[in-house]
């Protein structure tokens, strides 16, 4: 089975500030890592992914994510977060074939003018 | 299609009735899944498809869910006397079935029970 642990519920960042958001995973074999945004009034996208290679992966709009398997963690960072970037942030996981993926509880970033 | 539909948007009904909730996922997406979003409960998974099977149904919370799916594309999610611990947002998702797991989500149907 895997698991998926986000322990923020919520994270007010002021505007230009950094930020990470804190995801952990449990599972017995390699995993896949996601990261969805969701904002508001709109469904799930695909913010980044980790799949093998490189351990860290970077989005198009500057967030990036570091697979840590030692510490089981893809925690989600960005430098300088912007009004826009308020939304829901979902960590998830899968193990490939069959791909049930399972998600955290969501981590609700508000970026403060 | 282009992208994911989900019908209703918004559903209000009351306790006891009958709702029907539509997925229509993108066009050769052969793998479909059903989650629901709870406040403060993240994303429950419900059921997936594969084709018009439905191999996984353990996420379904009572016998008072059903889905089902036809001709390989849309789905209907059935919930029979809803209750109130019903109202939450249902999503839909798919992808090809195999790869990496990326999901094609809907923009969702929120669902209020009164």
């Amino acid at each position: 089975a895997q698991s998926v642990t986000q322990l923020d519920s919520q994270v007010p960042v002021f505007e230009e500030a950094p930020v990470e958001l804190r995801c952990n995973y449990s599972s017995s074999v390699s995993v896949y890592l996601f990261w969805y945004v969701q904002y508001p009034n709109q469904g799930l996208q695909l913010l980044l992914k980790y799949l093998s290679g490189s351990t860290l992966v970077e989005s198009i709009n500057g967030f990036e994510a570091e697979f840590n398997k030692s510490q089981t963690s893809f925690h989600l960072r960005k430098p300088s977060v912007h009004i826009s970037d308020t939304a829901e942030y979902f960590c998830a996981v899968n193990t490939g074939g069959y791909q049930k993926v399972t998600f955290g509880t969501g981590t609700k970033l508000q970026v403060i003018p | 299609g282009a992208g994911v539909s989900q019908s209703p948007s918004n559903k209000v009904t009351e306790k006891g009735k009958d709702v029907e909730l539509r997925c229509d996922p993108i066009s050769g997406h052969t793998a479909l899944y059903w989650y629901r979003q709870s406040l403060g409960q993240g994303l429950e998974f419900l059921i997936y498809f594969q084709g018009n099977s439905a191999p996984d149904k353990s996420g379904l919370p009572s016998d008072r869910f059903s889905a089902e799916r036809t001709g390989g594309s849309v789905s209907t999610l059935t919930i029979q006397r809803t209750q109130q611990e019903d109202s939450a947002v249902y999503l839909c998702a798919g992808n090809t079935g195999y790869g990496t797991g990326e999901l094609f989500f809907g923009e969702g149907s929120r669902l209020t029970v009164l």
